[in-house]
């Protein structure tokens, strides 16, 4: 039982595409992420989003954009894709109001772009 | 904005031995920070949370400690084991959104 599944485990592209990448969480956590960690394995929160409030970190370009058609889910569009937006991409998901307030991560979309 | 450091890139140790990696933090203190691991190829695993109001915290052999004034938090792992070789990263929660250090890669040397 996957408690935060990503697909594709791996994404091979050009530049200039547009990709989606699917996550979904079977937790019912309220609260869903997007991170980039970068070739020097920095972490770096790209949005959060529950079902009030979208949270869009300011260095993230226009391009990625998070799309969430329901509660479980919630997907990453990415236009135009460059070189520089290679990496690895972790959705996770918490439970805003839960004491812990531990976040779930799936097992990361590796996004190469040539 | 905040800026999140911790220890060494790398950290070598011999089994057995007590691993302590640090968190330094510059500007708000949070109200809680969180320790994660991540091995190869995965995505991090939580381990602990402590609070600003508490100075210590423990699970089995893990133990971290938060001092506000300091702006830092230490990690220890005792007794430490090959198999706890991983990469070691410390978060702070603003606004409901995590912002992670930059890691300690750990090795435990048999």
């Amino acid at each position: 039982d996957t408690a935060v599944s990503q697909t594709p485990k791996y994404l091979v592209t050009q530049m200039g595409n547009d990709k989606s990448i699917k996550c979904e969480q079977n937790l019912g956590h309220d609260t869903m992420y997007w991170y980039k960690q970068d070739s020097k394995k920095f972490l770096k929160i790209m949005f959060s989003y529950n079902n009030k409030e979208l949270i869009i970190n300011e260095t993230v370009p226009n391009r990625f954009s998070p799309k969430s058609p329901d509660k479980a889910h919630l997907n990453l569009h990415i236009n135009s894709l460059e070189l520089g937006d290679s990496a690895v991409y972790f959705c996770a998901s918490s439970q805003v109001d839960r004491t812990l307030y531990e976040q779930y991560f799936g097992p990361g979309t590796r996004l190469t772009v040539t | 904005s905040q800026k999140i450091e911790q220890n060494s890139e790398a950290l070598n140790i011999q089994e057995g031995k007590t691993a302590t990696l640090t968190c330094n933090y510059t500007n708000y203190s949070p109200a809680y920070l969180q320790w994660y691991r991540q091995d190869p190829g995965r995505g991090p695993v939580f381990l602990l949370l402590i609070r600003e109001n508490e100075k210590e915290k423990r699970k089995e052999r893990l133990k971290v400690t938060f001092d506000t004034t300091l702006k830092q938090s230490l990690f220890h792992i005792t007794a430490s084991q090959p198999a706890d070789s991983a990469t070691y990263l410390c978060a702070l929660e603003r606004f409901n959104q995590f912002y992670f250090g930059t890691g300690t890669s750990l090795t435990v040397i048999p």
